[in-house]
């Protein structure tokens, strides 16, 4: 199956800080990388698909970039409401498969 | 507004069996496929199985082929997950998902549902 490699699994920032998380494939997924964010009890939520391409909704703080193997989340003015797990998920075809998460905390 | 609400979760030895019910609303059901998604306690997502708009086309992770079917019934707005040959590595929450295809790019899981705990233990 492709593996998803999801960095880092833990974050600590400040308000307005610029945080980045990556995900890298072990294989070629062109732009099948969607990322979500999931509140405690709550349920995931898309903020990103097709790489980058921001969904309906979402901050503009919120980007995705990334192509091929490599692709990245970067928030740029970290907000207290954005204290969540945040996790990559592959979608070239089944079995989809998804990064491990990062926990993202403010400092 | 589109929701999606798991139930049938609960407390099951190993060997036991379990059907899992999501019921949706907000949204044209029959239109779309759908999905299970699992994630063990400290531990990451794992897709399960996806079951095409009329059920005619399924497909399962290895883990759970030959031991979980994925069924729809399109006049109550419900999806399944049967389950049975519970093993305590099946213990996890089930999060139902909804796909949607935008242009010529296909999302599995664009929304989700909260949840549904399942443990399998003696």
């Amino acid at each position: 199956d492709l593996q998803m490699t999801q960095s880092p699994s833990s974050l600590s920032a400040s308000v307005g800080d610029r945080v980045t998380i990556t995900c890298r494939a072990s294989q070629n997924i062109n732009n099948y990388l969607n990322w979500y964010q999931q509140k405690p009890g709550k349920a995931p939520k898309l903020l990103i698909y097709a790489a980058s391409s921001l969904e309906s909704g979402v901050p503009s703080r919120f980007s995705g970039s990334g192509s091929g193997t490599y692709f990245t989340l970067t928030i740029s003015s970290l907000q207290p409401e954005d204290v969540a797990t945040y996790f990559c998920l592959q979608c070239d075809g089944v079995p989809y498969t998804f990064g491990q998460g990062t926990n993202l905390e403010i400092k | 507004q589109v929701q999606l609400v798991e139930s049938g979760g609960g407390v099951v030895q190993p060997g036991g069996s379990l059907r899992l019910s999501c019921a949706a609303s907000g949204f044209m059901f029959h239109y779309y496929g759908m999905h299970w998604v699992r994630q063990a306690p400290g531990k990451g997502l794992e897709w399960v199985a996806v079951i095409s708009h009329d059920g005619s086309i399924k497909f399962f992770a290895d883990s759970v082929k030959g031991r979980f079917t994925i069924s729809r019934d399109n006049s109550k707005n419900t999806v399944f997950l049967q389950m049975v040959s519970l093993r305590p590595d099946d213990s996890a929450v089930y999060y139902c998902a909804k796909e949607v295809r935008r242009s010529d790019y296909y999302i599995p899981f664009e929304y989700w549902g909260q949840g549904t705990l399942v443990a399998v233990s003696a």
